[in-house]
């Protein structure tokens, strides 16, 4: 059973960048044609899909998030993460990290259980 | 604003049967596949529905999905308690994944 967990700050300052883990156990990130993606949810609002990698390292991003977010894989820790520049009260969300079925049909089949990441001074 | 659209509420009684619709365009689910996720109270959202119509092992068959055109359905039959939860739909729009605004499920 695939199981993800994030992990790193809960409070991030103004203008700094946020940076995320997830450490992905029951199996390897690289087995399988799966791509690995991170989403937020701002509180009690909707998903928003932030950007995805595959183990090659070719990413996907947001459109609107794009020129701030860096996502990369260490696949000798099992890991991805992200890093979001320039950060904002706006970035305040619970951060899930997914894996990612991606073509043809885009699903997230596993999730973490979520980060809270705060921004504020 | 999201780009699929879902009505912010919907709701029945133990043992009806609801449907959350799901609009957006052909970008979206005009020309990809819908997926559709619970996320219960305090906890992360769980894959319910992947491509239109297709359940994971687990999910019981009183959730099932359906797609026409650029429109997607989610219904439940025979609502229990445990099912008052939010409900997303997503689709891959172009470039990027797209989320509808979800859809709060109350079980009266």
């Amino acid at each position: 059973q695939v199981q993800l967990q994030e992990s790193g700050p809960g409070l991030v300052k103004p203008s700094q960048t946020l940076s995320l883990t997830c450490t992905v156990s029951g199996g390897s990130i690289s087995s399988g044609s799966y791509y690995w993606s991170w989403i937020r949810q701002p509180a009690g609002k909707g998903l928003e899909w932030i950007g995805r990698i595959y183990t090659s390292g070719s990413t996907n991003y947001n459109p609107s998030l794009k020129s701030r977010v860096t996502i990369s894989v260490d696949t000798s820790k099992n890991q991805f993460s992200l890093k979001l520049s320039s950060v904002t009260a706006a970035d305040t969300a619970v951060y899930y990290c997914a894996r990612d079925k991606g073509w043809p049909s885009y699903y997230f089949d596993y999730w973490g259980q979520g980060t809270l990441v705060t921004v504020s001074s | 604003q999201s780009v699929l659209t879902q009505p912010p509420s919907a709701s029945g009684t133990p043992g009806q049967r609801v449907t959350i619709s799901c609009s957006g365009s052909s970008s979206n689910i005009g020309s990809n596949t819908v997926n559709w996720y619970q996320q219960l109270p305090g906890t992360a959202p769980k894959l319910l529905i992947y491509s239109n119509n297709q359940r994971p092992s687990g999910v019981p068959d009183r959730f099932s999905g359906s797609k026409s055109g650029t429109s997607a359905s989610l219904a439940i039959s025979g609502l229990q308690s445990e099912d008052e939860a939010d409900y997303y739909c997503a689709a891959w729009d172009d470039s990027l994944v797209v989320f509808g605004g979800g859809t709060k499920l109350t079980v009266l």
